[in-house]
């Protein structure tokens, strides 16, 4: 079975920081890794996703995410934070399923991301 | 007009009653999905369906029933509601095509109070 950890429930960082937000994972085999983004009173919206190649993915709004193979890890970082990243982030990691295939997506517990001015 | 589309979007509802969530699409996609999300846990999955004729079970099916009426309609249904299940539900959608890659699509979410 699939399973993913958000370790932080909050991360606060300020305006202009660095900002990382982070998450395990174990899957067998290898896997497929995402980041979604939940605006207040949203659904999911798609960040980014990891399933082969370079480790360093690019996604939507200047977030990236580091896929580290022995760590099973998959941070989702911003170079420079804004006030409006502020949202739950959620890590999740796709699993074979019982039909062999499919998007059937493990989620994290997610992240809430504070960033103040 | 969202592509993914939920009803009602807030429900309040006694124990015991029943309740139906209803789920269209205009995105064209084969599969859909109903998650539940509570605070702490995260999103977990109570059906899937890949096509009108499929239908299979997620993590949390016990209580829960779904209902494909056609491609673009995915009901789910609560034949008599207890208070735990008050949660906020989604529905979400995939392509066939980038079946494989796990970018859904996801409602506005139906937020249920169950008293």
């Amino acid at each position: 079975a699939q399973s993913v950890a958000q370790p932080e429930d909050q991360v606060n960082v300020a305006e202009g920081n660095p900002l990382t937000v982070k998450c395990t994972y174990s899957v067998s085999g290898n896997p497929y890794l995402f980041w979604y983004v939940q605006y207040p009173n949203r659904g999911l919206q798609f960040l980014l996703k990891y399933i082969t190649g370079d480790n360093l993915v690019k996604g939507s709004y200047g977030f990236e995410a580091e896929f580290n193979k022995s760590q099973t890890s998959f941070h989702l970082k911003k170079p420079s934070a804004l006030v409006s990243d502020s949202a739950l982030y959620f890590c999740a990691v796709r699993g074979l399923g019982l039909t062999g295939g499919g998007n059937k997506l493990t989620f994290g517990t997610g992240t809430q991301l504070k960033v103040e001015l | 007009d969202a592509d993914v589309t939920q009803t009602p979007r807030n429900r309040i509802t006694k124990t015991g009653k029943r309740i139906m969530l209803e789920c269209s699409q205009t995105k064209g996609h084969d599969r859909m999905y109903w998650y539940r999300q509570d605070p702490g846990l995260g999103l977990r999955l109570i059906y899937y369906s890949f096509d009108v004729k499929d239908i299979n079970k997620g993590e949390i099916s016990d209580g829960y029933s779904v209902s494909r009426q056609a491609q673009a309609k995915f009901s789910l249904s609560l034949e008599s509601a207890i208070p735990n299940q008050t949660a906020l539900y989604f529905c979400a959608t995939s392509d066939r095509d980038r079946g494989n890659t796990g970018e859904l699509f996801f409602g506005e979410g139906s937020r249920l109070t169950v008293l």
